[in-house]
């Protein structure tokens, strides 16, 4: 089956720093959506993406639609202790009533 | 109450016991599912409803059944489940077809542990 591939699996950054991850698959995909998880809480849609080259900004976070539709990268920058969580990846590769595959996900560690 | 509420949080159960989850949406979305969120794997989609027919059910054991009464609420109904099955379940809700479509709400989730 369609699997998306996230890693590290976690990441330790300082508070202020800017971190980047990405999500690739061997398949193409139509749409990509990034995700965050707090602790003991259900994910979060954080960014939509519906067209490749896509770059779509929300707050700190940035993140692009790989060209090649195989990838897609979430930026965030200046980070501060509340962007501790597990972010994931998720893609659909029809259309909008097709099921979406999920990474496993990275968890971001900010230190104060 | 908004979006996407599950109940309980948390749920202890017996191998043998039956016992219920709940999600109750409240963003008038005409899709609701199942996922199942077990350690260091992706999300896995167990059940998907739209209209509040069930459209897709993923190779998932007939311990797990769920029902859709109408289209704010879904419940997965458990019995004589494993040790395997305990995870965070995580109830969600879409709106698909017509003009809008929207992405994925989650609920908070029900942490289940089968002992």
């Amino acid at each position: 089956g369609q699997q998306l591939n996230q890693s590290p699996q976690s990441m330790f950054i300082q508070e202020g720093e800017d971190v980047s991850m990405n999500c690739t698959s061997s398949s193409i995909f139509n749409t990509w959506l990034w995700y965050k998880q707090d602790p003991g809480e259900g994910p979060v849609l954080l960014i939509a993406l519906y067209k490749a080259g896509e770059l779509t900004s929300n707050g700190r976070l940035t993140a692009q639609f790989g060209i090649t539709r195989k990838d897609s990268f979430l930026n965030i920058s200046a980070s501060i202790p509340s962007d501790v969580g597990i972010y994931f990846c998720a893609g659909r590769d029809r259309g909008a009533n097709s099921k979406l595959t999920f990474g496993k996900g990275i968890t971001l560690s900010v230190r104060p | 109450e908004t979006g996407v509420t599950q109940t309980p949080r948390h749920l202890v159960m017996g191998m043998t016991n039956k016992k219920s989850l709940k999600c109750e949406q409240h963003l008038g979305h005409n899709a609701m599912y199942w996922y199942k969120q077990s350690a260091k794997k992706p999300l896995e989609l167990m059940f998907v409803y739209s209209l509040e027919e069930r459209v897709e059910n993923n190779s998932v054991p007939s311990r797990f059944s769920p029902e859709c009464p109408n289209s704010s609420h879904l419940f997965l109904h458990l019995h004589t489940l494993q040790p395997e099955d305990s995870a965070l379940y995580l109830c969600a809700s879409s709106q698909v077809g017509g003009f809008t479509n929207t992405e994925a709400f989650f609920g908070q989730g029900t942490r289940l542990t089968v002992v």
